[in-house]
């Protein structure tokens, strides 16, 4: 699966739009990319995954690039509770499914 | 809630012992995933099952073991322990024949080795 590059940490203010990008120059055409958080020590949670089209769901919307290099995972309105480590994720659409986890971006909520 | 069911929820043991970790996934899920996350290594891949089969294997030491059972509960042992095996372990499972990477995570055992 390609490797994927997300900033350390980014700040957004409660209400406000979160813009989380990622980098993922090397996807090859077959994978598909995920977006899952980790809020404090719990378990993962899905959000959101694309292929090449844009995608919205109810906790998120996914844009990515034409050339698929990137793309960014938006929270229309944060709040406090969206505080957590986000993972951005490039799987094959086939094959087993295991995610490989890098570091994310941790992304606070201010008040 | 995610419908994966860990328990314990919390492990405290000795260096040397062994551990066992159990993990019921969601109902019709046959494929279990096991994770480890430590301090600072992050979130590891362990080991996947398929209906009872490995499927998948990561960065499992040879003192940890997994088997997924008849009615698709799997375990995680761990044994030798040391003190470094303190983490959280995770359990996802995945809806078997859909092709999305969704995964639903447990919420994880906390063992501590001391």
């Amino acid at each position: 699966d390609a490797k994927t590059t997300q900033p350390t940490s980014m700040d957004c203010a409660e209400g406000r739009a979160a813009n989380l990008p990622c980098n993922h120059s090397t996807i090859s055409g077959n994978e598909y990319v995920y977006w899952y958080r980790q809020i404090h020590s719990q378990g993962p949670q899905y959000i959101i995954h694309g292929l090449k089209n844009n995608e919205t769901n109810e906790m998120a919307s996914l844009i990515i690039t034409e050339d698929r290099k990137s793309s960014t995972l938006i929270l229309p309105h944060a709040t406090l509770r969206d505080t957590a480590v986000y993972y951005c994720i490039a799987l094959s659409g086939a094959g087993s499914y295991q995610l490989t986890f890098g570091k994310g971006t941790k992304l606070s909520v201010i008040p | 809630d995610s419908g994966v069911t860990q328990t314990p929820k919390h492990l405290i043991t000795a260096t040397g012992q062994r551990v066992t970790l159990r993990c019921s996934p969601r109902s019709g899920d046959l494929s279990v995933y096991w994770y480890q996350q430590s301090l600072d290594q992050g979130l590891q891949f362990l080991i996947q099952y398929y209906n009872g089969e490995e499927r998948a294997k990561g960065n499992i030491l040879e003192r940890f073991s997994a088997q997924q059972f008849p009615d698709l509960h799997s375990e995680l042992n761990l044994s030798s322990l040391e003190l470094g095996d303190s983490a959280l372990y995770f359990c996802a499972s995945r809806e078997a024949g859909l092709g999305s990477g969704e995964l639903f995570f447990g919420e994880g055992s906390r063992l501590t080795v001391l």
